[in-house]
């Protein structure tokens, strides 16, 4: 079956330092690839997505590029600010379409001043 | 423009009880997705319901059902509750045939849900 693997939190960064968040996947098929947000008191928000190889998705200064040799779609951000503390979740979803999505276990990312 | 809502916010039941959880889906949406998210885990898909039926259903037993009405929104029953359905549950909505926007699914803040 498909599955996602993140990188293990908590994450805690001070402002403007680097952030990359490592996701890898399992999947039959070529699946569109996702990273949600969850900041705190909100429901999850599409942060970006990519639906097939070497496609990078981009928002709000963060990137990242379906990798299907290596079955990954790493988060990454150039300078992270404090604003940016949120829980990151990379998913999957097989067809393309808004059926199934596959979560990762989210990754908790803590920004400081 | 009204996004996701879900009722109730909190609740607390006792092992065996039934609990019904509620959906409105963003205006505009006709799909509508149940996920369960137990503390510190990410999401795992319950169903999706369209066009007032189940479309598609995750491993969970049938002790977890659900409903979709003619105006889109949905409900979520679980029977027979037990220590483990604690969790939060999220609500998603969606465009079935969502041209560029494919893909998207828009969250409630979700319905807590505590079994003692």
């Amino acid at each position: 079956g498909n599955s996602v693997t993140q990188m293990e939190g908590p994450v805690t960064l001070s402002e403007e330092a680097f952030l990359t968040i490592n996701c890898t996947y399992t999947a039959t098929g070529y699946p569109s690839l996702f990273w949600y947000v969850q900041y705190p008191g909100e429901g999850l928000q599409l942060l970006l997505k990519a639906t097939k190889a070497d496609d990078k998705g981009s928002n709000k200064g963060f990137e990242a590029t379906y990798r299907k040799e290596t079955t990954s779609f790493h988060l990454e951000k150039g300078s992270v600010q404090v604003s940016d503390s949120a829980v990151y979740f990379c998913a999957l979803s097989e067809s393309g379409s808004a059926r199934q999505l596959t979560f990762g276990s989210g990754t908790q990312l803590t920004v400081l001043p | 423009d009204a996004g996701v809502t879900q009722s109730p916010t909190h609740l607390i039941k006792t092992r065996g009880q039934q609990v019904t959880l509620r959906c409105s889906p963003k205006s505009g949406h006709d799909t509508v997705s149940w996920y369960q998210q137990a503390l510190g885990q990410g999401p795992q898909f319950i169903f999706q319901y369209y066009e007032e039926e189940e479309r598609q259903r995750g491993n969970f037993p049938d002790r977890f059902s659900g409903h979709q009405f003619p105006n889109y929104s949905s409900e979520l029953n679980v029977n027979a509750l037990l220590l483990g359905d604690s969790a939060l549950y999220l609500c998603a909505s969606s465009l079935a045939n969502g041209g560029s926007t494919t893909g998207e699914l828009f969250f409630g803040e979700g319905s807590r849900l505590t079994v003692l």
